[in-house]
Order: C-alpha cells, then sequence, then structure tokens
C-alpha cells in the first residue's frame, strides 16, 4: 500500500458525461500528480500541483482540468468524454517536487 | 526536451536466474533522478530503486541493482535470482527539477518462467 489513496476504482459513463476522479496524497506530501495510462498511448503526464498551486502541465487536453484543495487531495474533472478517454487515471504524490512519486491504485475509467 | 528509450519491449527469464533490462535517456539537465518502477498486472506503479544523477555509486535494493553510467546516458536494471512475482512491466523513468514531471519510457514487459 503506497498510502495514496483513489477514488472510485472503476467507473463507467457514457460519451459526453462528465466525471470527477479523486485523489488524496500520502500524510505530509505536498505534491500530486495525474497520469493517464492508455494501450496506445502508454503513461501520459496530465498535471501537478505543489501545494495547492499548478506546477506543471503535461498532455492535458481543454476538457480535462484539476485543482489540488487546502487539505492537499486533488480532483482530476473530465468533461465531455469520448470514447477515447478510456483509460487508468494514476494519481502520484511526493513530499515535494524532487523525489520520487508514489503511486495510487488508479481509476479504471470506461466511456461506453 | 527530454526523453527515455527502452528498446526492449519484452523479456524472457527463467526463475533464479539474472536479466538485465535496458534503458537511454536524453536530458539537458546534470541534475537529475532516475528510477525503475514495476508495474504487475494489478495494475498498481510500485517504485523499485532510484539513482541521484550527481551519485557515482550504483543504487542496490536487495535483489536489484542498476548500472548508471552518466556519459553514455544508459540507466540499466539488473535483477539477479529472479522470482514469478517478478513478472511485471518495467519502466524506466526520468525526472529533472526543471521538468517537474516524471518522464515514463515506453516499458518493458518482463516474463518469469518456471
Amino acid at each position: 500500500d503506497s498510502g495514496v489513496t483513489q477514488t472510485p476504482k472503476h467507473l463507467i459513463t457514457a460519451t459526453g458525461q462528465r466525471v470527477t476522479l479523486r485523489c488524496s496524497p500520502r500524510s505530509g506530501d505536498l505534491s500530486v500528480y495525474w497520469y493517464q495510462q492508455s494501450l496506445d498511448q502508454g503513461l501520459q503526464f496530465l498535471i501537478q500541483y505543489y501545494n495547492g498551486e499548478e506546477r506543471a502541465k503535461g498532455n492535458i487536453l481543454e476538457r480535462f482540468s484539476a485543482q489540488q484543495f487546502p487539505d492537499l487531495h486533488s480532483e482530476l474533472n473530465l468533461s465531455s468524454l469520448e470514447l477515447g478517454d478510456s483509460a487508468l487515471y494514476f494519481c502520484a504524490s511526493s513530499p515535494d517536487m524532487n523525489t520520487e512519486a508514489f503511486f495510487g491504485q488508479g481509476t479504471r475509467l470506461t466511456v461506453v | 526536451a527530454q526523453t527515455v528509450t527502452q528498446s526492449q519491449p519484452e523479456m524472457s527469464v527463467q526463475e533464479a536466474e539474472t536479466v538485465t533490462l535496458s534503458c537511454t535517456y536524453d536530458t539537458s539537465e546534470s541534475d537529475y533522478y532516475l528510477f525503475w518502477y514495476k508495474q504487475p498486472p494489478s495494475r498498481q506503479m510500485i517504485l523499485v530503486i532510484r539513482q541521484e544523477a550527481y551519485k557515482q555509486q550504483n543504487a542496490t535494493e536487495n535483489r536489484f541493482s542498476v548500472n548508471f553510467q552518466k556519459a553514455a546516458k544508459s540507466f540499466s536494471l539488473k535483477i539477479s535470482d529472479s522470482q514469478l512475482g517478478d513478472a511485471a512491466m518495467y519502466f524506466c523513468v526520468l525526472f529533472s527539477n526543471s521538468g517537474y514531471a516524471l518522464n515514463f519510457g515506453k516499458g518493458t514487459s518482463l516474463l518469469v518462467t518456471p
């Protein structure tokens, strides 16, 4: 158990819908990362927050957004969902920005 | 730009044998970190080993060790006394302070046979 909690574990939804994925980082970790893992694209970095502030953006679509709250948990919002958004979404946390990250179990999103 | 290349999509090793997974990377940074993560069928992403670029000594964690060649930008993972539980996808990962994010290679799928 990495100490990073992601909910829900599985999510099935229809095209055009909006979903919210939640991540609770390890106790004391200030940095949260979101990654998307699909079969054809591998692991893609989406976005990073550090102590509530956005620090880096990767290949995140405009339909996606995220935030980190004062209690350091983070949410990833995915809207106008398309079939191609089906993937495993990982959250990871680290104490600061230059150490290894610990990953949650992921949320498996299926868009039908 | 930072890139990580794993040229072996699949590898196979017999139980109790040793296997080496290859990784090359490219970065213009002088301060960076390299990791190996494993992803078993459960899909959990698990940190295996970490190497700081400023350290010349190769990292070791029990049966796992790395061969870090900074000039060649090479970072291979050696698994000794392979066990069935080592079967997983292994990712080579680069992190630099200026890049913020972890950069993953495409992964090497390791099969362990009895």
